[in-house]
């Protein structure tokens, strides 16, 4: 079975430029979730949806970063403009559950690496 | 809110030794908790997970945790350290609401360094 697929590996880009970032869940999988790790942290959920329908954006930057799941299955986060502090690694998880299943497992991608310079 | 506190970003074992990670967790309701590793430039893979069932929880690569209720705790351990575990492992926790849905707040992380 394919895990979680993300696409770049790795964006240098400059501040106040834009960046687009994709993924591909696990085939069949309804949740998808996006992740922020700076640094020194633990992952920080961003936005998780649903099929193609956002569930929690509640710590998504709105002003600057958006994210849609066309047709339920890939997905794509973008930063628009840029800040030197988004430079982090951005994860994308996917889980089986419809509904709410708690001890659903989320699978992860390897992530892309962000550099702001 | 729930949160997880994991004491230590970095612990050195030999090789061969106890493998000791401590995570505790904050929640006015009864948790879900999840052990991750990560390792170098790769996603996050699940370890174990406790929901609700045995306390002690067995997972991949001879790891295993014990949720203790009393002491909001879920440790990870590993009876003897292989050069392979060097990794950040991550403790996560999601409760059983409504409101959180599937949310897993992550620890800080702890790297662990395993010496020959």
């Amino acid at each position: 079975e394919a895990g979680v697929a993300q696409s770049p590996r790795y964006k240098i880009i400059e501040k106040r430029q834009s960046v687009a970032f994709w993924c591909n869940p696990i085939s069949g999988h309804a949740t998808l979730y996006w992740y922020q790790q700076i640094l020194g942290q633990g992952p920080k959920l961003l936005i998780q949806f649903q099929n193609n329908g956002v569930v929690d954006d509640s710590q998504l930057p709105k002003d600057r970063f958006s994210a849609e799941r066309l047709k339920g299955v890939d997905s794509t986060l973008k930063i628009q403009p840029a800040k030197l502090e988004d430079s982090a690694v951005y994860l994308c998880a996917s889980s089986l559950a419809e509904g709410v299943l708690y001890q659903e497992t989320q699978y992860f991608g390897p992530g892309t690496r962000l550099l702001v310079l | 809110a729930q949160s997880v506190t994991q004491l230590g970003s970095h612990v050195s074992v030999s090789e061969g030794a106890l493998v000791l990670l401590r995570c505790n967790y904050s929640s006015s309701v009864p948790p879900y908790l999840f052990w991750y590793v990560q390792y170098p430039n790769q996603g996050l893979q699940l370890l174990l997970k406790y929901t609700s069932a045995a306390t002690l929880v067995k997972g991949i690569n001879g790891f295993e945790a014990e949720f203790k209720k009393s002491e909001t705790s879920f440790h990870l351990t590993k009876p003897s350290a292989h050069m392979s575990d060097a990794a950040e492992y991550f403790c996560a926790v999601r409760v059983t609401s409504e409101a959180a849905g599937n949310k897993l707040t992550f620890g800080g992380g702890t790297r662990v360094l395993v010496k020959p």
